[in-house]
């Protein structure tokens, strides 16, 4: 059974950083590509960040561009978010998700973690 | 960016009910669509990809058509677990894009 566990959200000031991880089991991790979409409580998904699945390629919305990096750790199975700068409207729920990739070249979300919040607040 | 637009934003339904949503893409997206089902406080769950490929362990009764900008979702029974929002997302270009999305209420 593929699992995703996300963690690391919290309360953080503007300008702060903060580093989300997603544990990963039940599948090949060094097989799938990786992905952060947020979810401001109550409006609609947002994608973040995709990593490929060696890790070679990396992909940003524009709004967290310079800001964010996406990397994993396959060793671990692990996939990390690393957020710096951190602003108001960067609050919303995170969830790491397993992308899959097809011939359009981009992803749909086959599996997702339960998600974590990210409240950044002074 | 493509835009993805869902129509209605809120259903209400009964149990029983036939139920249609449809997402439209702001230029054409082939069928790399796929359809999303998210309960409170929970992730979303992928239900369709490629506009009509039932992911596995998704009932029957959900189905997706359509190509090019204008595409539908259906349930042709609704039952008591489908009361939810759902949503489309589009991964024909970069970025990846989200519809809105549709809450189907009990009525």
């Amino acid at each position: 059974e593929v699992q995703l566990l996300d963690s690391g959200g919290g309360l953080e000031q503007p300008g702060g950083s903060l580093r989300l991880s997603c544990a990963a089991s039940g599948f090949t991790f060094s097989s799938s590509a990786m992905s952060w979409v947020r979810q401001v409580p109550g409006m609609g998904l947002e994608w973040v960040s995709t990593i490929s699945a060696n890790g070679g390629s990396t992909y940003y919305a524009d709004s967290v561009k310079g800001r964010f990096t996406i990397s994993r750790d396959t060793s671990k199975s692990t996939l990390y978010l690393q957020m710096n700068s951190l602003r108001a409207e960067d609050t919303a729920v995170y969830y790491c998700a397993r992308a899959a990739t097809y011939n359009s070249g981009w992803w749909d979300f086959q599996h997702w973690g339960q998600g974590t919040l990210v409240s950044v607040s002074s | 960016d493509i835009q993805m637009t869902q129509s209605p934003s809120t259903l209400s339904a009964s149990v029983g009910d036939r139920v249609t949503i449809t997402c439209r893409a702001s230029q054409s997206i082939s069928s790399w669509l796929a359809w999303y089902q998210q309960k409170p406080g929970k992730a979303p769950k992928l239900l369709i990809y490629k506009a009509s490929t039932l992911e596995s362990g998704v009932p029957s009764r959900f189905s997706g058509s359509g190509s090019g900008t204008e595409f539908t979702l259906s349930i042709s029974s609704l039952q008591p677990d489908d009361f939810a929002t759902y949503y489309c997302q589009q991964y024909n270009s970069y970025p990846p894009t989200f519809g809105g999305g549709t809450k189907v209420e009990i009525k």
